[in-house]
């Protein structure tokens, strides 16, 4: 079935420092990938999707790339502030497999001032 | 901005009991879900709901667990007889059609002692 792995977290950084998140895929024919971000307290949020090979989200100073060769959707962002502390959910919806999402086990991010 | 709205935020129950999660979806959204995430382990998909009837369901989602759309705004999850292993953040989300984006509710915290 659909899976979704991610880096393994928690992920601490200083403010202005460059960020990946790692996030692979399997999936049978051409998935939808979504970032979702959950911040304390709150529900998830979606961050930025791809709904095709080299498409490329972006939000917020976030970036992903559909990568289908490597069967990969890694986040990056060049500076990242205090308040880009969060969760990260790397997803997503496959296209024998509805519209259900399948979740990475998710990446806690906590950067200093 | 619209938004899914979910309580309680914080349910407690003692095993064996039936709860009720509510949830409100977006006012022009079709698509209902339901998600859990154990303390730890990744948010996993439960049941997606359409037309007033279940669409898809994961193994999660036994006899035990059942949805019910009772008005035309509400959507709930009901657990009949609840078990340790329940305790959970359960997530309600709402799409406006089938594979676009879900939105996401705050949660609520189920505990069951």
């Amino acid at each position: 079935g659909d899976s979704v792995t991610q880096m393994e977290g928690p992920v601490t950084l200083s403010e202005e420092a460059f960020l990946t998140i790692n996030c692979t895929y399997t999936a049978t024919g051409y998935p939808s990938l979504f970032w979702y971000v959950q911040y304390p307290g709150e529900g998830l949020q979606l961050l930025l999707k791809a709904t095709k090979a080299d498409d490329k989200g972006s939000n917020k100073g976030f970036e992903a790339t559909y990568r289908k060769e490597t069967t990969s959707f890694h986040l990056e962002k060049g500076s990242v502030q205090v308040s880009d502390s969060a969760v990260y959910f790397c997803a997503l919806s496959g296209r024998t497999s509805g519209s259900r999402l399948t979740f990475g086990e998710g990446t806690q991010l906590t950067v200093n001032p | 901005e619209p938004e899914v709205t979910q309580t309680p935020s914080h349910q407690v129950t003692q095993m064996g009991q039936e709860v009720i999660l509510h949830c409100v979806p977006i006012s022009n959204h079709l698509y209902f879900y339901w998600y859990r995430q154990i303390l730890g382990q990744k948010v996993e998909f439960l049941v997606s709901f359409y037309n007033n009837e279940i669409s898809e369901k994961s193994e999660i989602f036994d006899d035990q667990f059942s949805v019910e759309r009772p008005d035309g705004s509400n959507f709930t999850l009901k657990i009949r007889s609840t078990k340790l292993e329940d305790s959970a953040m359960y997530f309600c989300a709402s799409s406006a059609t089938w594979a676009a984006e879900a939105f996401f509710g705050q949660g609520t915290r189920l505990t069951v002692v």
